[in-house]
């Protein structure tokens, strides 16, 4: 494809369903990146993938965040009993390599009611 | 930790001016990379400019150029000859080389008026 695609584009979630959001990279690129973004702020880091392997997490606001790249393609960000503060958009991100500028999705927005 | 700081939360400014938005970082690293991302009402963010710390020349793209002063830690961005579609919030980011991950300012919200 063109360029990253997140879906679904939009989410609403009740308070404590679990949610799975879908990120597709461009293709060949090795970084992959997650980001969460409030409303009205800069996104701020979750995690990092280099090709299927999870080198940085130290972003995820708690245990019940958990991401995955099996293939070191595709990328799903899984959120475990959402909360009323989950609610904030998250941009997914590639790279083509290490240190290179990352080309971002739409965002999938997220909120819970 | 890493700051980037952007203390204009909001800009406006008529078509066909010269705008510039202000950035300062905080770091102790010496090698690391600065960006200036454009978000437009559609959420996805635009790489607009980048620049690597190790060169002293600044970046420039089309109508956009920075202004990168290492010592005093600031990377401000120059828009020139503003044109609508510029209108979005702009995003000052910084990355080390060994992190990987983007540090992002709070926005500036920018809007050119006809």
């Amino acid at each position: 494809g063109a360029g990253v695609s997140q879906s679904p584009r939009y989410k609403v979630a009740k308070r404590g369903q679990d949610v799975a959001l879908r990120c597709d990279p461009i293709s060949g690129h090795v970084s992959l990146f997650w980001y969460q973004q409030a409303l009205g702020q800069g996104p701020e880091f979750l995690t990092y993938f280099q090709n299927e392997a999870q080198l940085d997490k130290s972003g995820l606001p708690s245990d019940r965040f958990f991401a995955e790249r099996p293939e070191g393609s595709v990328s799903t960000l899984k959120i475990q009993r959402t909360q009323q503060e989950d609610s904030a958009v998250y941009l997914c991100a590639s790279g083509p390599r290490e240190n290179t500028e990352a080309f971002f999705g739409q965002g999938t927005r997220l909120t819970v009611v | 930790a890493q700051t980037v700081t952007q203390s204009q939360p909001e800009m406006s400014v008529q078509e066909a001016e010269t705008v510039t938005l202000s950035c300062t970082y905080d770091t102790s690293e010496s090698n690391y990379y600065l960006f200036w991302y454009k978000q437009p009402p559609s959420r996805q963010m635009i790489l607009v400019i980048r620049q690597e710390a190790y060169k002293q020349q600044n970046a420039t793209e089309n109508r956009f150029s920075v202004n990168f002063q290492k010592a005093a830690k600031s990377f401000s961005l120059k828009i020139s000859d503003s044109q609508l579609g510029d209108t979005a919030m702009y995003f000052c980011a910084f990355m080390t080389q060994g992190a990987q991950k983007l540090v992002f300012g709070q926005g500036t919200r920018l809007t050119i008026n006809p």
